[in-house]
């Protein structure tokens, strides 16, 4: 099974702020990764596709790149309502896996 | 615009079982495989299993295989999950998915049901 290593676990920022999160993968997925975002209560969203191509109508503040084994979800100036839990998701292979999660709170 | 919605979730003892439903509308059903995805109280995502197009390709997680099964009724634009030997440990918040893409590769979500709770307490 591909395991997916997401750090960090939780962060703290600031509106403006440019957050990285990253997810590596144990062995390589080529580009098959996607990001979602979770907000409390709320339905998972995806936000990135194929590693790097972003969902239609989702911000373009939000970005993703890598390959391989080494993923990144990059939002270049954090808005309010950014704020939420992030995942990575790996479908090279099944078992389908997640990364742990990434908590984005307000500093 | 694509539409999921789940039901059957509920209060079940353990051992028990379960059978969850997802109404699917906005797209070609048949056309994409479909997905169980679950989190449990205050946890992360678990995806859960995978069904192709025609019902018959199915994937399982570990943590279910043999107590899960998944299941799809095109003409009526339908996907089931049918959860037997339940457990403290699958209580969950229930989603289904739809993959992202048309092709044979295992594929991501592109949208997802709202959900639907299975709590599995005596």
């Amino acid at each position: 099974d591909i395991q997916m290593t997401q750090s960090p676990s939780a962060m703290s920022a600031s509106v403006g702020d440019r957050v990285t999160i990253t997810c590596r993968a144990s062995q390589g997925i080529s580009n098959y990764l996607a990001w979602f975002q979770q907000k409390p209560g709320k339905v998972p969203k995806r936000l990135i596709y194929a590693a790097s191509s972003l969902m239609s109508g989702v911000p373009s503040r939000f970005s993703g790149s890598g390959s391989g084994t080494e993923f990144t979800l990059t939002i270049s100036s954090l808005q309010p309502e950014d704020f939420a839990t992030y995942y990575c998701l790996q479908h090279n292979s099944y078992p389908l896996t997640f990364g742990g999660g990434t908590k984005v709170g307000i500093k | 615009e694509v539409q999921l919605l789940e039901s059957g979730g509920g209060l079940v003892q353990p051992g028990g079982s379960l059978r969850l439903s997802c109404a699917a509308s906005g797209f070609i059903f048949s056309n994409y495989a479909m997905s169980w995805v679950r989190q449990a109280p205050g946890k992360g995502l678990e995806w859960v299993s995978t069904i192709g197009t025609g019902g018959v390709n199915t994937h399982y997680a570990d943590s279910v295989k043999g107590r899960f099964t998944i299941s799809r009724d095109n003409s009526k634009d339908t996907l089931y999950l049918q959860m037997n030997s339940l457990g403290a440990e699958d209580t969950a918040v229930y989603y289904c998915a739809k993959k992202g893409a048309i092709t044979p590769r295992p594929g991501d979500f592109d949208f997802w049901g709202q959900g639907t709770l299975v709590t599995v307490s005596s």
